[in-house]
């Protein structure tokens, strides 16, 4: 059962046009989500974070939107680097609960 | 601040043979947190800490596998008679208790290929 679903196992963008990577869940329990970056052969980097009372959480060149009634977010990097080329990993946890319950990650490459 | 550490970083090993696998948290980082990751595959959790007490055990640590972490900092992780399905990166992530517990931050991991 996954309960975190990243649909999407690739996707390739252009150098400085946004890059938008997406995530469902099923559990309506999550109440608090977050995404990683991770290069080969290194554990994953922490990126941002939403919790559910919020829609919208924005860092620098990248945001992550939450629409709960869908249970869906995304992450949209703007605008893209070669350097973001990485697979992004979308997790989720109940909040007291530790836990943390990822999704099977997307490739993103980034070309100049 | 140098982060949270794994070593070894790879173990090959012949099946039925025992490993031992070491984390060092980010200081004062009070949670402890185990996963595995298998190809293709997000993180899988395995077992967490809350300082020395291990506080939750996932179905998938079978009795082969034994966490610990005496005195609330390092914490090992053992897997006896190793089998080919465990040959996987093992990772480790910490938190800290009481600000944005949530956000764990992961160390470099150990790929473990067992033969």
């Amino acid at each position: 059962d996954q309960q975190v679903k990243q649909n999407s196992p690739s996707l390739s963008v252009q150098e400085g046009r946004i890059s938008i990577l997406n995530c469902d869940y099923t559990n309506s329990m999550f109440d608090y989500f977050l995404w990683y970056k991770k290069y080969p052969a290194e554990g994953p980097t922490f990126l941002i974070s939403i919790s559910s009372i919020k829609d919208k959480n924005e860092d620098g060149r990248f945001t992550v939107f939450l629409n709960k009634s869908a249970k869906h977010l995304s992450l949209h990097i703007v605008p893209s680097q070669p350097g973001d080329s990485a697979v992004y990993f979308c997790a989720a946890s109940i909040r007291n609960t530790d836990k943390l319950i990822f999704g099977t990650g997307t490739r993103l490459q980034v070309f100049p | 601040d140098t982060g949270v550490s794994q070593n070894p970083r790879h173990k090959i090993t012949k099946r039925g043979q025992n490993v031992t696998f070491r984390c060092d948290p980010i200081s004062e980082h009070n949670r402890l947190y185990w996963y595995r990751q298998t190809l293709g595959q997000g993180p899988e959790f395995l077992t967490y800490f809350q300082n020395e007490a291990q506080l939750e055990k996932s179905r998938l640590l079978s009795d082969r596998f034994s966490a610990e972490r005496p005195k609330g900092s390092f914490s090992t992780l053992e897997i006896q008679r190793t089998e080919q399905g465990d040959s996987a990166m093992y990772l480790c992530a910490t938190s800290l208790d009481g600000r944005d517990t949530d956000t764990q931050y992961f160390g470099p991991g150990t790929r473990l290929t067992v033969l």
